[in-house]
């Protein structure tokens, strides 16, 4: 596709479920983002790979989140033990190469735990 | 480390007129780069402008530009000749330091355009 494609649009789940979240970059693109944004708030940096493997999984909140690209185009962001702070829009980006080019964001994923 | 701060949580402008965001930063760097960003209700983030700190122009897309004042830390976003599009969330974002590749967002300001 022409943008960063971004499925399901919106996710409800029960407290205590796993949820996979998936993201298809813009083709050609090497470097990938997740970010979290919660309710009035700007997004704020999850993880970032570079083709396959994950070069900074610092934003990660906790070991209940983990994300994997294995074939460095889609990737999927996976929560297991759902909580109800984990009710945001989880936003996905990727840009040509990692540093200086521009950050191309998909539409995002609503997740509400209820 | 680097903070992106927005004091207005809302603004609104007349259609056809000027509007402006303001945004401070606070970076230890002296190579980043300065962005802002529209989000309407469609959830995309979609980039509007950007600035490198060592450019002293002020970057100018069509009917939005920048005021940045480097040694005051400010980023302010002027939207001329405002257009019910317009209407959006606004980000501003700061990416520092060389090879850096994470952004830092502000809270954002929400910009209502009225006819």
């Amino acid at each position: 596709g022409a943008g960063v494609s971004q499925t399901p649009s919106n996710k409800v789940t029960e407290k205590g479920k796993y949820v996979e979240l998936r993201c298809d970059p813009i083709s050609g693109h090497t470097a990938l983002y997740w970010y979290r944004q919660s309710l009035g708030q700007g997004p704020e940096f999850l993880i970032y790979f570079q083709g396959t493997g994950a070069a900074d999984d610092s934003g990660l909140p906790n070991d209940r989140f983990f994300a994997v690209r294995p074939e460095g185009s889609v990737s999927t962001l996976k929560i297991q033990r759902t909580e109800r702070g984990d009710s945001a829009v989880y936003l996905c980006a990727s840009s040509l190469y990692g540093t200086a080019s521009e950050a191309f964001f998909g539409q995002g994923t609503r997740l509400t735990v209820v | 480390a680097q903070t992106v701060t927005q004091s207005q949580p809302e603004m609104s402008v007349q259609e056809a007129e000027t509007v402006t965001l303001s945004c401070t930063y606070d970076t230890s760097e002296s190579d980043y780069y300065l962005f802002w960003y529209k989000q309407p209700p469609s959830r995309q983030m979609i980039l509007v402008i950007r600035q490198e700190a060592y450019k002293q122009q002020n970057a100018t897309e069509n009917r939005f530009s920048v005021n940045f004042q480097k040694a005051a830390k400010s980023f302010s976003l002027k939207i001329s000749d405002s257009q019910l599009g317009d209407a959006a969330m606004y980000f501003c974002a700061c990416r520092s330091g060389a090879g850096s590749y994470q952004l830092t967002f502000g809270k954002g300001t929400k910009l209502s355009v009225i006819p």
